[in-house]
């Protein structure tokens, strides 16, 4: 119950083409869902994140879409830049359910965009 | 604003061997502290996670043991390095209580890349 599937794997995507990863989790208590990027060597860094109390959110290129009945969100990214070759991570958790609080990550999606 | 500090960044050791990961966070008070480790091209394992000084949770049994010995210090240790022990090592940290806004955010440090040999 507190895994968070992850999918695709790897995902190559054309330079000002859209892409999408997408995640589902089962934990109906999940109230926090942030992406995280990571560039080869570096650790993870924050990209966006959501609540369900909204369907979308929107940062720049970057869009997070929630659907809360079925217990998936999806990372899109549009117009997809070279610059952003990298592993995205999906992740969830539980703000206030002690002992739960704890990140649950995707197991991640090797992006590459090729020009 | 808060740092997180993590070193060494590059580590070589011999199968046998001790090891010791050192991290350290600036500008924030009680933290939750994490250590992580991540396989070449694989997902996020958590291995140790901290809410207080001396309180470590182990995730998974490994040859591996974490100590918090001050606030915002968190050292990985282990007596006798395994092959299988190499990888990434990531540190990092969140907010002792998440809020509304904050959320859960975890904030990773560059992290430590170990080779057993």
């Amino acid at each position: 119950q507190q895994q968070v599937k992850q999918s695709p794997q790897s995902l190559i995507v054309q330079k000002g083409g859209i892409s999408i990863i997408n995640c589902a989790y089962e934990n109906t208590a999940f109230d926090y869902f942030p992406w995280y990027q990571q560039f080869p060597g570096k650790g993870p860094a924050l990209l966006i994140a959501i609540r369900p109390d909204v369907s979308e959110k929107k940062e720049g290129r970057f869009t997070i879409s929630f659907n809360k009945s079925a217990k998936q969100f999806s990372l899109h990214i549009m117009d997809s830049q070279p610059g952003d070759s990298a592993t995205y991570f999906c992740a969830a958790s539980s703000s206030f359910d002690f002992g739960n609080e704890k990140l649950t990550f995707g197991t991640g999606t090797r992006l590459t965009i090729i020009p | 604003s808060q740092t997180i500090h993590q070193w060494p960044a590059t580590l070589v050791q011999p199968v046998g061997s001790p090891l010791s990961l050192e991290c350290t966070v600036e500008g924030t008070s009680n933290p939750n502290l994490y250590w992580y480790r991540q396989a070449a091209g694989r997902g996020l394992q958590l291995l140790f996670y901290s809410v207080g000084i001396g309180q470590i949770s182990s995730e998974v049994p490994q040859n591996l043991s974490a100590s918090r010995p001050q606030d915002r210090q968190f050292i990985l240790s282990s007596k006798k390095l395994l092959l299988s022990d190499s990888g990434f090592y990531l540190c990092a940290w969140s907010v002792r209580v998440a809020s509304i806004n904050s959320g859960n955010t975890i904030y990773f440090g560059e992290g430590s890349w170990l080779t057993v040999v």
